[in-house]
């Protein structure tokens, strides 16, 4: 089965910096791979995804990168804000219908000002 | 309009006892999702429903772990003879059918076992 590593656990930046998180996976035919945000006390939310027919997505502060050969992907934060301070979760599954999604341990990042 | 909801919020409850949580999905999902969140831990997937199939129960820790969805909306996640190392954060997601895999997560239940 499908197995997600996340790296950084905890990632600290000032605000203004940009921040990186990483994820590998394992198996070869995931091709959906979202990004969920979570703060204190807070669900999981949606922040950005990207499907394997692209290799990057951007949306504002926020883009994914993906490398399919290398089985690995990226999510990046640039300008970083003390709102962005939050647990960053990376998944991944197969496009097919009702695929569980397979969670990264979570990345705690921390923007001081 | 109305997101996942869940209930209840919290739950405590004696080691030993049966527990149900409730799951709300958005109108117009086929797909509901059951995760659990440890204490600073990730997100682990427990089971999940599509449509009429057969559900995957493949992330259930043990047999005292049980999912039924009802008429293919509400879903109740029952925990027989309830341990201390069940307390956790239990999170429901659903989604629309495979084309759309985006999953909506619901508040949570916070459940404590003394």
């Amino acid at each position: 089965g499908e197995n997600v590593e996340q790296h950084p656990s905890t990632l600290s930046v000032q605000e203004g910096d940009s921040a990186v998180i990483k994820c590998t996976y394992s198996d070869s035919a995931s091709n959906y791979f979202p990004w969920y945000k979570q703060e204190l006390g807070k669900r999981p939310q949606l922040i950005i995804d990207i499907r394997s027919n692209v290799g990057e997505k951007k949306d504002q502060r926020i883009a994914v990168t993906l490398n399919k050969t290398a089985k690995h992907f990226s999510l990046h934060i640039t300008e970083t804000q003390p709102e962005d301070s939050a647990v960053y979760f990376c998944a991944a599954a197969l496009n097919q219908a009702g695929t569980a999604l397979i969670f990264g341990k979570g990345t705690t990042l921390s923007v001081s000002s | 309009g109305a997101g996942v909801s869940q209930s209840p919020s919290n739950k405590v409850t004696e080691k030993g006892k049966d527990v149900e949580l409730r799951c709300d999905p958005i109108s117009g999902h086929t797909a509901l999702y059951w995760y659990r969140q440890s204490l600073g831990q990730g997100l682990e997937f427990l089971i999940y429903f599509q449509g009429n199939s057969a559900p995957d129960k493949s992330g259930l820790p043990s047999d005292r772990f049980s999912a039924e969805r009802t008429g293919g909306s509400v879903s109740t996640l029952t925990i027989q003879r309830t341990q201390q190392e069940d307390s956790a954060v239990y999170l429901c997601a659903s989604s629309l059918d495979g084309l759309k895999e985006t999953q909506y997560f619901g508040p949570g239940t916070r459940l404590l076992v003394l």
